[in-house]
């Protein structure tokens, strides 16, 4: 079956704009997860879905940071006034459920503000 | 914060060696996962190896948990230039939402 599928792979953006980042999670997986992963470090939590709401945005840096899950399955993460500190890649994941279980990537989004 | 911790940071082995990796960790967990990632994009994950579990082998990867240490290791075993990569382990911690931590990787070079 599908992986999970992120869109567009790669963004390029001025300071300011506002961007949105798309994430297909695998079908049938209720658990969903962004990740942040700048060069040469590891990927660090953002937030988590379980279905449609968020179960814990504790990773989100700041205010100019939104997800969505409306549906429960696509989640699309929104970032306003975007800043140069933000160019990083940005991973989605999703898992069969949330406790105990794999959580499978998508190939990221490779944002760039400048 | 990112709590896991990989050593060494970087591994040069020649083809057909094996390439052990370790990873040690502060706080209890759920389970401890590792990846593979090439060229700075997606992850690709490998074996999951859960608190109450102490080996797990999937081809010619194999896995170790030790929660007394608060560490896990995976070996590699006749690796191949293929296996060229960046790996990380990622801990699930009790009471935390099953969000994972990452270390900051071990890049493994496997010459031909």
């Amino acid at each position: 079956g599908a992986g999970v599928s992120q869109t567009p792979s790669n963004k390029v953006t001025e300071k300011g704009k506002y961007v949105e980042l798309r994430c297909d999670p695998i079908s049938g997986h209720t658990a969903l997860y962004w990740y942040r992963q700048s060069l040469g470090q590891g990927p660090e939590f953002l937030i988590y879905f379980q279905g449609t709401g968020a179960a814990d945005d504790s990773g989100l840096p700041n205010d100019r940071f939104f997800a969505v899950r409306p549906e429960g399955s696509v989640s699309t993460l929104k970032i306003q006034r975007t800043e140069r500190g933000d160019s990083a890649v940005y991973l989605c994941a999703s898992s069969l459920s949330a406790g105990n279980n794999e959580q499978f990537f998508g190939p990221g989004t490779r944002l760039t503000v400048l | 914060s990112q709590q896991g911790e990989e050593d060494p940071q970087a591994l040069s082995i020649q083809e057909g060696e094996n390439a052990t990796m370790n990873c040690s960790y502060k706080t209890s967990i759920n389970n401890l996962q590792w990846y593979r990632q090439n060229s700075g994009r997606g992850l690709v994950h490998l074996i999951l190896i859960r608190s109450n579990e102490r080996e797990k082998h999937s081809g010619r990867l194999r896995v170790t948990l030790d929660t007394s240490k608060k560490s896990s290791s995976l070996l590699i075993t006749a690796s191949r230039a293929a296996d060229t990569a960046s790996y990380f382990c990622a801990t699930d911690h009790t009471g935390a939402n099953s969000k994972l931590t990452f270390g900051k990787g071990i890049t493994l070079s496997v010459r031909p």
